[in-house]
């Protein structure tokens, strides 16, 4: 069955970069489907982060668009998160997920298991 | 941007009872070409990233059981847990995917009375 997996520093000094990749096992992204990126400050809610097709199209949250950059590398089947400028506002889970249909906007039905991310000095 | 407002912020139900749970979008997430509401409900439990319980407001995902339902049109969304078991303790949180940015419901949390 499809699955995913978030990988990546669990912290990140402020001001740097946060770099995750998802890494998609039993389905290969350039197959189709859109991918996206999201996350949950401790005790809250969720955020969507943005969205990516195969091919490199990318669909970012208009509040994050100007720090973030999603990037897909379909020959190791997977799909990158960078978030720059951090802040402690930025500490959350993050989560990778897969979009239930082909719609660019739509609901997440596989999602990763989650990695907490801490922006502290 | 479409805020979701959820209602209650936390209920407990006894075990067997219904839990009701509210959703109201700040707009319509009716789209009326189609005629489906663009609206999800996730249930997510301690550590575990959400699950995909309703899509369309009312589609119940594959293997959910169908003691939850969903209804509601336009900006008012009801999740409804028929008969409470113990392992639906969690989080439900409703989802636009109307329009960018997708948003997300501040969270239900539901605990055993």
């Amino acid at each position: 069955q499809v699955q995913l997996q978030e990988s990546g520093p669990g912290l990140v000094k402020p001001s740097e970069t946060l770099s995750l990749t998802c890494t998609v096992s039993g389905y290969s992204i350039s197959s189709g489907f859109y991918w996206g990126w999201l996350r949950q400050p401790p005790g809250k809610g969720l955020e969507w982060i943005g969205t990516i097709y195969h091919s490199g199209s990318t669909y970012y949250n208009p509040s994050l668009k100007s720090r973030v950059t999603i990037s897909v590398d379909t020959s190791k089947n997977h799909f990158s998160l960078r978030l720059n400028s951090v802040t402690a506002a930025d500490t959350a889970v993050y989560y990778c997920a897969r979009v239930v249909r082909s719609m660019v906007y739509d609901a997440f039905d596989i999602w990763g298991p989650g990695t907490m991310v801490t922006v502290s000095s | 941007d479409i805020v979701m407002t959820q209602s209650p912020d936390s209920l407990a139900v006894s075990l067997g009872e219904r839990a009701t749970i509210n959703c109201k979008s700040s707009q319509s997430v009716l789209y009326s070409s189609n005629n489906k509401n663009y609206l999800a409900w996730y249930q997510q439990k301690p550590g575990q990233p959400p699950k995909l319980l309703i899509y369309w407001a009312s589609i119940r995902e594959s293997g959910v059981p169908d003691r939850f339902s969903a209804s509601g049109s336009g900006t008012d969304f009801t999740l409804t847990i028929s008969s409470l078991q113990a392992e639906d303790v969690a989080v439900y949180f409703c989802q636009q995917y109307y329009s960018s940015p997708l948003t997300f419901g501040g969270g239900t949390k539901v605990a055993i009375e």
